[in-house]
């Protein structure tokens, strides 16, 4: 079946540090591949999506390119803050499972001053 | 706007209970999920539905029900409640799984003495 692997379970920076979350998939199709973000107390966000080889996705400083090749879906952002201290999750979308979507097992990320 | 709204926000239940958790969305979507949030264990696919009447399983299906009767509305039922459980229920809503990301709800945060 369809699967999502987040490499990180926890990852702690420092403000102004680089960010790579890395994200690999494995599907039957051709999925669309998502990033979320979850604060405490409260459920995912969206963060954007990708559908299509190279396609590069953004939102808040945060991106990702869609990998065909390697599979991959990788988050990075140039520099963190504090404010982005939250679990992260990677997932995916693929019509010919039937609307499911598949979550990664979350990046806890945690920036400190 | 719409909304995501889950009933109740917090539910505590006794060993063996057969316990209800409610969604419901305004954005008239097709698509609804349930999915289940351990620590550590990401979000795991427990029931979703691709229109009223519809029920699909996920991985985690074992010991949960689900009913679609309204495309607005999409309830979960722990059939017997274990003791000590401790978990996140979360829900969502979508167009469908590739085409926009899934918006989901705030969570009902289950604990069973």
């Amino acid at each position: 079946g369809d699967s999502v692997t987040q490499t990180e379970g926890q990852v702690a920076l420092s403000e102004e540090d680089f960010l790579t979350i890395h994200c690999n998939y494995s599907a039957s199709g051709y999925p669309a591949l998502f990033w979320y973000v979850q604060y405490p107390g409260e459920g995912p966000q969206f963060l954007f999506r990708a559908s299509r080889d190279k396609e590069k996705g953004s939102s808040r400083g945060f991106e990702a390119t869609y990998d065909k090749g390697t599979t991959s879906f990788h988050l990075r952002k140039a520099s963190v803050q504090e404010s982005d201290s939250a679990v992260y999750y990677c997932a995916l979308g693929e019509p010919s499972s039937g609307q499911k979507l598949v979550f990664g097992q979350g990046t806890i990320l945690k920036v400190y001053l | 706007g719409g909304i995501i709204t889950q009933t109740p926000k917090f539910l505590i239940g006794q060993e063996g209970q057969k316990l209800t958790l409610k969604c419901q969305q305004n954005f008239n979507h097709d698509t609804m999920y349930w999915y289940r949030q351990d620590s550590g264990k990401g979000l795991r696919l427990i029931y979703y539905s691709i229109t009223e009447n519809d029920l699909q399983k996920g991985d985690l299906s074992e010991g949960y029900d689900a009913s679609r009767e309204k495309k607005s509305s999409f309830s979960l039922t722990v059939t017997s409640a274990q003791k000590n459980e401790m978990a996140v229920f979360l829900c969502a809503s979508s167009i469908d799984s590739f085409n926009q990301a899934p918006l989901f709800g705030e969570g009902t945060r289950l604990s069973v003495l």
